[in-house]
């Protein structure tokens, strides 16, 4: 069974603090891992790691994949009050022409000014 | 460009009670999709749908069925709906497996969040 394991489940920080999530997954059929952010409504798309090793970065946030033993991080540093949101993590799957995606449970995260 | 849109934003049902999700996308993808949210978890694929005229079983299909109306169109049919149903829906599109290309992102409705009594 496709598997996506995300720690912790819940974390609150203050402001400025850096935030390290994590990400585990046991798939079949793998292509690529994206995170997404989701706020009040629909997650919306963050990253997507398809290569082993390499850091993706967007201002203050970054994420790395790695192939071999299975997980990615997603980094924020210098929180602000408006990375206050789940964080989602999904395994894409190619299978019978079709992309998939298994998501993880999200981590909640709060940032208190 | 409306994007992907879905009806309605919010039910509330009595259990044996059916009703079908409406969602549709503007952007000529090929795939459509149907997840359910429950607290604390993420999204789960109910069924899927990789071109027009296919459909297919996600993660948890028991107690739906889906129907790919059109290119733009995929509903998303509760017969007899029970408390476990309670969720929150979201439908996503995407191009679909291109060749050559990794990932085709998918773009997400704004949800149906459904109680059911």
């Amino acid at each position: 069974e496709d598997k996506v394991v995300q720690s912790p489940l819940s974390l609150v920080v203050h402001e400025g603090d850096t935030v390290t999530l994590n990400c585990s997954y046991e798939v079949t059929n793998f292509r690529s891992l994206l995170w997404y952010k989701q706020e009040k409504k629909a997650p919306t798309f963050l990253f997507m790691l398809t290569s082993s090793g390499i850091e993706k970065k967007s201002g203050r946030l970054s994420s790395i994949l790695d192939k071999k033993e299975l997980f990615s991080i997603l980094n924020i540093t210098a929180t602000q009050t408006g990375d206050s949101a789940v964080y989602l993590c999904a395994a894409l799957l190619l299978i019978q022409g079709a992309q998939k995606l298994v998501f993880g449970q999200g981590t909640r995260l709060t940032i208190n000014p | 460009n409306a994007g992907v849109t879905q009806t309605p934003k919010f039910q509330v049902l009595k259990t044996g009670q059916s009703m079908t999700l409406q969602c549709a996308q503007d952007m000529n993808h090929n795939s459509m999709y149907w997840y359910r949210q429950d607290p604390g978890m993420g999204l789960r694929l109910i069924y899927y749908s990789a071109s027009e005229g296919t459909t297919d079983k996600g993660e948890v299909p028991n107690g739906y069925n889906v129907s790919r109306l059109n290119k733009r169109e995929f509903s998303l049919r509760l017969e007899s709906a029970a408390p476990s149903q309670t969720s929150v829906y979201f439908c996503a599109s995407s191009d679909g497996a291109i060749p050559n290309r990794n990932y085709n992102e998918q773009f997400f409705g704004p949800g149906t969040r459904l109680t059911v009594l």
